[in-house]
């Protein structure tokens, strides 16, 4: 069965800091994979996908980074914090348009 | 394209039946509908998918689906509704080259 990892699961950052969170697939290859955020009491907003090794596609600029360099690890970065970033960021990956989205468990940011 | 959860929260007694409601906009043909339920701890959790080329309302154990294509509208009911079904719960929708597209949820409170 597939299983999908997130670390942390909780940080706490100054503003200015730089940022890597981790999120790692188990039991299949060649996943989509995904980075959300979602903000205090609203809904997801999706920020990255990537549907292979080093393809990485940016759907809203922003002060956050991703890179795949592995197939089914997917790292979501910044140089430089913003309060803005604060969120709960999720990881999801699937196999392709027409199939379900898994999530990991997410990651709790609050930049400081 | 959105998805419109008109309900930002609802409540139900424990062993009593909620219907949750989910309108969405999109021009695909062929599409792909879903309910995730996010409990306190946040992960995100597959209720139940929909194919939009399917007439026959998906079910899951205690909860199901009505779905009106024409209405375009995608209601989830929960039967015997029980503690552990508090939650936030999203309704998604992703279709052709389209990713995922989330509502901004709905609360659910079961009350003993």
């Amino acid at each position: 069965s597939q299983t999908i990892h997130q670390w942390p699961a909780t940080l706490v950052q100054p503003v200015g800091s730089p940022l890597s969170l981790e999120c790692t697939v188990e039991g299949t290859s060649n996943p989509n994979l995904y980075w959300y955020r979602q903000a205090a009491g609203r809904g997801l907003q999706l920020l990255f996908y990537s549907v292979g090794i080093g393809q990485i596609s940016s759907e809203v600029p922003q002060n956050l980074s991703a890179s795949r360099p592995q197939d089914r690890q997917f790292i979501l970065s910044s140089k430089k914090l913003l309060l803005s970033d604060s969120g709960f960021y999720l990881c999801a990956w699937d196999r392709g348009l027409s199939d379900t989205q898994y999530f990991g468990p997410g990651t709790r940011l609050t930049v400081l | 394209q959105t998805v419109t959860q008109s309900q930002p929260e609802m409540s139900v007694q424990e062993a009593e039946t909620v219907t949750l409601s989910c309108t969405y906009d999109t021009s695909e043909s062929d599409y792909y509908l879903f309910w995730y339920k996010q409990p306190p701890s946040r992960q995100m959790i597959l209720v139940i998918r929909q194919e939009a080329y399917k007439q026959q309302n998906a079910t899951e154990n205690r909860f199901s689906v009505n779905f009106q294509k024409a209405a375009k509208s995608f209601s989830l009911k929960i039967s015997d509704s029980q503690l552990g079904d508090a939650a936030m719960y999203f309704c998604a929708r992703q279709g052709g080259s389209e990713k995922l597209v989330f509502g901004k949820g709905t609360k659910l409170t079961v009350n003993p």
